[in-house]
């Protein structure tokens, strides 16, 4: 079975900083896709990057950015410019077969002005 | 184009009462999900549909079950509720198998609280 670890449970850092949240799973599969979804806490989930695990390039999408380590089976997810809307639980997952998402504890990430 | 939308948004029931959620996908999205979201549990994966069929179901006891409809939409049915049941429900939606297009994108979800 697929599983996804955060050791981070809360984050908190100042505005404009730069701040990096930790993933690692472990999947016996060997095509397979990462995600990395916010929660504010309007509870909506919200997509904020994807990394399919056969492109060696890391994902970026503007401010975000990961580092995808496909041998230690690491997903980091670094945030820079951090901004007060950043404030958020970030949830790490990965997708097993069938649609279904395997997701992390999260990170409960504050950005302090 | 619209995003994934869930009804009703709240919802309390009593214990032993039945709920009926509902969830409409993106449009020429065929493949839904649904997950439970608790502060215990955290995120936990209840089943998935696609072409009106079951293809996925997590772990969840058979007062849980769920549907789709022809045109993708898709409802979720808890009976015999009990308290542990309050929870967030999430509906999520994605193109569906064998289009590269894994990606999941959830509704506001559907907060029942069971008394």
């Amino acid at each position: 079975a697929q599983t996804v670890t955060q050791s981070q449970p809360e984050m908190s850092v100042q505005e404009a900083e730069t701040v990096t949240l930790s993933c690692t799973y472990d999947t016996s599969e060997n095509n397979y896709y990462l995600f990395w979804y916010k929660q504010p806490p309007s509870r909506q989930m919200i997509l904020v990057i994807r990394q399919e695990a056969y492109k060696q390039q890391n994902a970026t999408e503007n401010r975000f950015s990961v580092n995808f380590q496909k041998a230690a089976k690491s997903f980091s997810l670094k945030i820079s410019d951090s901004q007060l809307g950043d404030t958020a639980m970030y949830f790490c997952a990965t997708i097993q077969g069938a649609q279904k998402l395997v997701f992390g504890q999260g990170t409960r990430l504050t950005i302090n002005p | 184009k619209a995003g994934v939308t869930q009804t009703p948004r709240y919802l309390i029931k009593t214990r032993g009462q039945q709920v009926t959620l509902s969830c409409s996908p993106i449009s020429g999205h065929r493949s839904v999900s649904w997950y439970q979201q608790t502060p215990g549990q955290g995120l936990q994966f209840l089943f998935e549909y696609f072409s009106e069929t079951q293809r996925n179901k997590g772990n969840f006891p058979g007062r849980f079950s769920g549907r789709q409809f022809s045109n993708s939409r898709s409802e979720m049915n808890v009976s015999t509720l009990e308290l542990g049941d309050s929870a967030l429900y999430l509906c999520a939606s994605s193109l569906g198998p064998g289009t590269g297009q894994e990606t999941q994108y959830f509704g506001p979800g559907t907060r029942l609280l069971v008394l």
